[in-house]
């Protein structure tokens, strides 16, 4: 079964903190991606990884960066938390490239 | 970035109904995905399509391949309680692109 794991359901954060969100997938993926969620605008891919310490930007990489130094684990990093960064994070991994992504349970940031 | 247009936006049936929902886009795709999300949860693969033509059942859930590549639509028969929440179609285009597209998601409720 496929399984990926998320650090953290839920996460409050104050503005100005540097916040780490973990990934883990133990199925050996190469593929791995951030998406956020938001009401009305659906997932917005921020980044993604096709292979340890490779990685690229999605649509609104924006004050967010990644890190993948193993390939199991992809973390994403906001560097100086904002209240317009209160979203859903949901880590995804994949096979390959023509495989289905499969997501980890999402963690609900809230920036104050 | 990129979405596909997916409805209904939210449909409200009684158990039992039968429901149907899609999606299209104005880009050719090579693979067709149907997730649906629980509230508080991540996407759950329900679905994948790879052929154009191609129809594909998961228990009660039937999703399509449209012939033009450009659509693909979820039913589901004979609807219950635990069918609520949200739906959501993804596309991806061939070749080396790793990026899926997503659509805006359908609400379904059921009611008892």
């Amino acid at each position: 079964d496929v399984k990926v794991t998320q650090s953290s359901r839920y996460l409050v954060k104050r503005t100005g903190e540097k916040v780490f969100l973990e990934c883990v997938q133990d199925m050996d993926h190469e593929n791995m991606f951030w998406y956020r969620q938001d009401p009305g605008l659906g997932l917005r891919l921020i980044y993604f990884s096709y292979d340890v310490k490779m990685k690229e930007k999605g649509d609104i990489p924006e004050g967010y960066s990644v890190s993948r130094e193993k390939k199991e684990r992809f973390s994403l990093i906001l560097e100086s938390a904002s209240t317009n960064q209160t979203s859903m994070y949901l880590c995804a991994s994949r096979e390959g490239n023509n495989q289905p992504q499969h997501f980890g349970d999402g963690t609900r940031l809230s920036i104050l | 970035g990129q979405q596909l247009n997916q409805s209904p936006q939210s449909m409200f049936i009684q158990e039992g109904e039968d429901v149907s929902m899609n999606c299209t886009s104005s880009s050719i795709f090579n693979t067709w995905l149907w997730y649906k999300q629980d509230p508080g949860e991540g996407p759950v693969l329900l679905i994948a399509l790879y052929k154009a033509g191609e129809l594909t059942s998961n228990g009660r859930l039937t999703a399509q391949f449209g012939i033009t590549r450009k659509d693909s639509f979820l039913n589901i028969s004979a609807s219950i309680p635990s069918d609520v929440g949200i739906y959501f179609c993804a596309g991806k285009f061939g070749g080396a692109t790793n990026k899926l597209i997503f659509g805006t998601g359908t609400l379904l409720a059921v009611q008892p």
